[in-house]
């Protein structure tokens, strides 16, 4: 079973541009969650979806910054004219069932976005 | 302001040493405590977790317990090896997409 899959691994954008991040859930799972990680810091939660429909979004900035997680393929992190401050790691997990199961993350390698 | 605050690192330590990684949490009610390792290049991996007060997790080695009274969730192992060389994440979580991370801890072993 492979596990959450996430591409590309290293994307490097200019300041303006649009960056797409993907990740596809492990087998099984339609839980699915993206996270960011600054330099030196933890990670921080960004929002929650489940197929087609997004849950909780509360950690995803107002503006330029948009995710989906449609019924077929995967899950979409789309970021829109790019900032050097979006520069930082973006990582996907997957779980099986609902949050309030307590079932386990399962994170993904995540990608690396630089701004140049 | 973050609500998981871990020891700051990087913590260096020789083979065969004991680690203490620590780390506190505020909040309300009885949250699910967890660490996390990412090694490099790597995602998050869970390491072990407690889901009530006293609860002790464990794997590879390593223990953390669920101290409801210091609010905290220690992690420990008794004798480092350098594949343990990683970046430690104390997480708690009221459900699962309510997941808060520290800002990590850098552990690197040598030989």
């Amino acid at each position: 079973n492979a596990g959450v899959m996430q591409n590309p691994r290293h994307l490097v954008r200019r300041r303006g541009q649009e960056a797409r991040l993907r990740c596809s859930p492990m087998k099984g799972h339609s839980h699915v969650y993206w996270y960011r990680q600054l330099p030196e810091e933890g990670l921080k939660f960004m929002v929650y979806l489940q197929k087609e429909n997004i849950i909780d979004e509360s950690g995803m900035p107002k503006e330029r910054f948009s995710a989906e997680f449609p019924k077929e393929g995967p899950s979409i992190l789309r970021i829109q004219q790019v900032v050097r401050g979006d520069s930082a790691a973006y990582f996907c997990a997957s779980s099986r069932r609902d949050p309030n199961s307590g079932d386990e993350q399962f994170f993904g390698p995540g990608t690396r976005l630089t701004v140049l | 302001g973050n609500s998981v605050t871990q020891m700051e690192g990087p913590v260096t330590l020789s083979e065969e040493a004991f680690l203490t990684i620590n780390c506190t949490y505020t909040a309300t009610g009885y949250p699910s405590l967890f660490w996390y390792v990412q090694y490099p290049g790597e995602g998050l991996q869970l390491l072990l977790k407690a889901t009530k007060a006293d609860d002790k997790g464990s794997n590879k080695g390593f223990e953390a317990t669920y101290r409801k009274e210091t609010t905290s969730f220690h992690l420990e192992k008794g004798s480092v090896q350098v594949s343990d060389s990683a970046v430690y994440f104390c997480a708690r979580s009221y459900n699962n997409n309510d997941m808060r991370f520290g800002a990590g801890t850098r552990l690197t072993v040598k030989p």
